[in-house]
């Protein structure tokens, strides 16, 4: 099993620019997450899945729209990328008994 | 909403020595406990979780103790090994539909020789 993926690995956008980063997890569990890590700040949620077909806001949702796409897929897009996106950008899903394995990151940079 | 908070934020021990994180949580509904390390570049690996009807729990070298009166928990690492040397976060969710984790801020745990 690969457990949770994320692409791309790196990604650096112009400001006003979009993008979408990618998700799947392959442990057939029903609750996914998107979280954003800054330095000093740990991790923030921006938005989550708790089963295919909803999606709710996090802490940070401002900026971000988000898509379930299927049970293993779930996608977050930036529509307007702004420099205080720049973050890294970590996926993680979570099966019964509420463990949460995360994917490898995506290091975005907005210029 | 919730709101965890961490110390220290940096901790060097001596290899062989013992290791404490501390974290309190603002929610009394939250009954949910992880504890992450992720080292540079990497990914946050949950260690250990601790749930709001145990007081402590064990896995090897690694302790987690919760205080749901005082609302804190703790970290204990003994017999600590340059290998431990990574960040580690500990977090709090209510556990409902999902497990929304509110995360504390790190601590930079060094382990020297």
């Amino acid at each position: 099993n690969a457990g949770v993926t994320q692409t791309p690995k790196f990604q650096v956008l112009k400001t006003g620019q979009s993008m979408t980063l990618q998700c799947a997890q392959d442990m057939n569990h029903n609750s996914m997450y998107w979280y954003r890590q800054d330095p000093g700040m740990g991790l923030r949620l921006i938005y989550y899945s708790a089963s295919e077909g909803t999606t709710d806001k996090g802490e940070v949702p401002n900026g971000y729209n988000v898509s379930r796409l299927n049970k293993r897929e779930f996608s977050l897009r930036l529509e307007s990328a702004a420099p205080s996106q720049t973050s890294v950008y970590f996926c993680a899903s979570s099966g019964p008994y509420y463990e949460q394995y995360f994917g490898p990151g995506t290091r975005l940079t907005v210029t | 909403g919730e709101n965890v908070e961490q110390h220290p934020s940096t901790l060097s021990v001596q290899e062989g020595d013992s290791a404490v994180i501390k974290c309190t949580y603002s929610d009394s509904a939250s009954n949910y406990f992880p504890w992450y390390k992720q080292e540079l570049g990497k990914r946050p690996q949950l260690i250990i979780d601790i749930r709001s009807n145990v007081g402590e729990k064990k896995d090897q070298r690694i302790a987690v103790t919760l205080n749901k009166t005082a609302k804190h928990f703790s970290l204990h690492i003994t017999e600590t090994q340059p290998e431990d040397s990574a960040v580690y976060f500990c977090a709090a969710s209510w556990t409902g539909t999902a497990s929304k984790l509110t995360f504390g801020t790190g601590t930079r745990l060094q382990v020297t020789l």
